[in-house]
């Protein structure tokens, strides 16, 4: 069975601080991707990572894949406030050709002006 | 523009009641999933389907029923055997085998018992 663990679950940083969150999974899987949600609202993708080394950049955000270690990393770069909201990170598995996203629990990061 | 709408955005249930929860998309996806989503919890699978007239449970299944009769509805009812049916409801679709794709979610369904 597939697992996912986000860590840490929860974060609170000051402005212009840098910090990663971290999201491991249990079985083997070539996709996976984050995703922020603002409180009370839907969910919105911020990168599909691929494959094994993959990374992917956008604003202050730098998301990275490690296959082997079964890790994928979502980095914060001198952060703002803007980028206060909840970061869940998706692994795909595709046991017997169904095609599913196994969630993280959610990292709720709190950023402080 | 493209998108998937969610209808209705809050949804209150009466003891014994089944209600219905709409999703339609116009982004020519073949797959629709539906997720619960509890306070500061992650996404939950509900049920899938990706193709009409063909859906499959995912987790939580218990208590649910869904249709897919159009490509673009998959509509969700809650019936009253699920006890505990508090929750944020997000409806996604996405082309079937993801690739590159990631799923494109509603703007949810707040459901509470009345």
């Amino acid at each position: 069975e597939l697992k996912v663990e986000q860590n840490p679950l929860f974060l609170s940083m000051q402005e212009g601080k840098n910090y990663t969150i971290y999201c491991n999974y249990s079985t083997t899987s070539d996709r996976l991707y984050w995703y922020r949600q603002d409180p009370g609202k839907s969910l919105e993708s911020l990168f599909v990572l691929l494959s094994n080394g993959a990374v992917k950049q956008e604003g202050r955000l730098m998301a990275s894949l490690d296959t082997k270690a079964r890790l994928s990393t979502l980095h914060i770069t001198a952060a703002v406030h803007d980028l206060s909201a909840t970061y869940f990170c998706a692994v795909a598995t595709s046991m017997d050709s169904n095609y599913q996203l196994i969630w993280g629990a959610g990292t709720k990061l709190i950023i402080k002006p | 523009d493209g998108g998937i709408t969610q209808s209705p955005k809050y949804l209150f249930r009466k003891e014994g009641q089944n209600v219905t929860l709409s999703c339609e998309q116009n982004l020519n996806h073949d797959a629709m999933y539906w997720y619960r989503q509890d306070p500061g919890q992650g996404l939950r699978l509900i049920y899938y389907s990706q193709i009409v007239n063909d859906f499959q449970k995912g987790d939580i299944a218990e208590g649910y029923s869904v249709s897919r009769e159009k490509k673009e509805s998959f509509p969700l009812t809650v019936t009253s055997a699920q006890k505990n049916p508090t929750a944020f409801y997000l409806c996604a679709s996405t082309f079937w085998g993801g690739g590159n794709q990631p799923q494109h979610f509603g703007d949810g369904t707040r459901l509470s018992i009345l």
